[in-house]
């Protein structure tokens, strides 16, 4: 079945600097990639997300791009703000289904 | 604003209890909702698709009897964890679309505690 890996499992960098998450994906038919946002005790919010049909994505300071070949996307988040600090979770979308699995979550850390 | 809401956020109970969270959709009709499950520190794992009208889909190793799911309306999915135990204790957010969208957003989650 579908298989998601996301790295790094923590990331710690200084405000202003970029982020950057990345995530593998096994099933070639997956077409749906979002990105989520997930602070201490709530649920998990749609921050970006990228369809098959377009290499990238960019809404304000953060980016997704999409290496299909690959079977790689990675979130970009540029000029880090303490506010950023929160644990992001990657997923795909599972061929002809609605359904997503999730990666195993990225701790970011962004230090004032 | 939210678009998915959850009812209780937080719930603690006795073991051997049951404990009922309720999901609905604000501003859209939803023939299907979906249950996830997350321990501390760790990914959220699909349990069941609830699905409008009909039975819900369960996800391989989750008990049907143990995690009941009635999706009576379009708006409204539950999630009953009958017979609850210490080790049902988890953070349980449900999650639905918009009719024809890509996008699937959550709820703010519901902690359960099994004392």
């Amino acid at each position: 079945g579908e298989n998601v890996e996301q790295h790094p499992s923590t990331l710690s960098v200084q405000e202003g600097d970029s982020a950057v998450i990345k995530c593998t994906y096994s099933d070639s038919a997956s077409n749906y990639f979002p990105w989520y946002k997930q602070e201490l005790g709530k649920g998990p919010q749609l921050i970006i997300d990228i369809r098959s049909n377009v290499g990238e994505k960019k809404d304000q300071r953060i980016a997704v791009t999409l290496n299909k070949t690959a079977k790689h996307f990675s979130l970009h988040i540029t000029e880090t703000q303490p506010e950023d600090s929160a644990v992001y979770f990657c997923a795909a979308s599972i061929m002809n289904t609605d359904k997503l699995i999730f990666g195993t979550g990225t701790r970011l850390q962004v230090f004032p | 604003g939210a678009v998915v809401s959850q009812h209780p956020s937080r719930v603690i109970c006795k073991s051997g209890t049951s404990v009922k969270i309720e999901c609905r959709s604000l501003d859209f009709q939803a023939t299907t909702m979906f249950w996830y499950r997350q321990f501390p520190k760790q990914s959220l794992m699909l349990m069941a698709t609830s699905n409008e009208g009909s039975k819900a889909t369960y996800e391989q190793g989750v008990e049907k009897d143990k995690f009941l799911i009635n999706h009576a309306s379009l708006t409204l999915s539950t999630l009953t964890v009958t017979s609850a135990h210490p080790e049902d204790s988890s953070f349980y957010i449900c999650s639905a679309r918009r009719p024809g969208a890509w996008e699937l957003f959550f709820g703010e989650g519901s902690r359960l505690t099994v004392l």
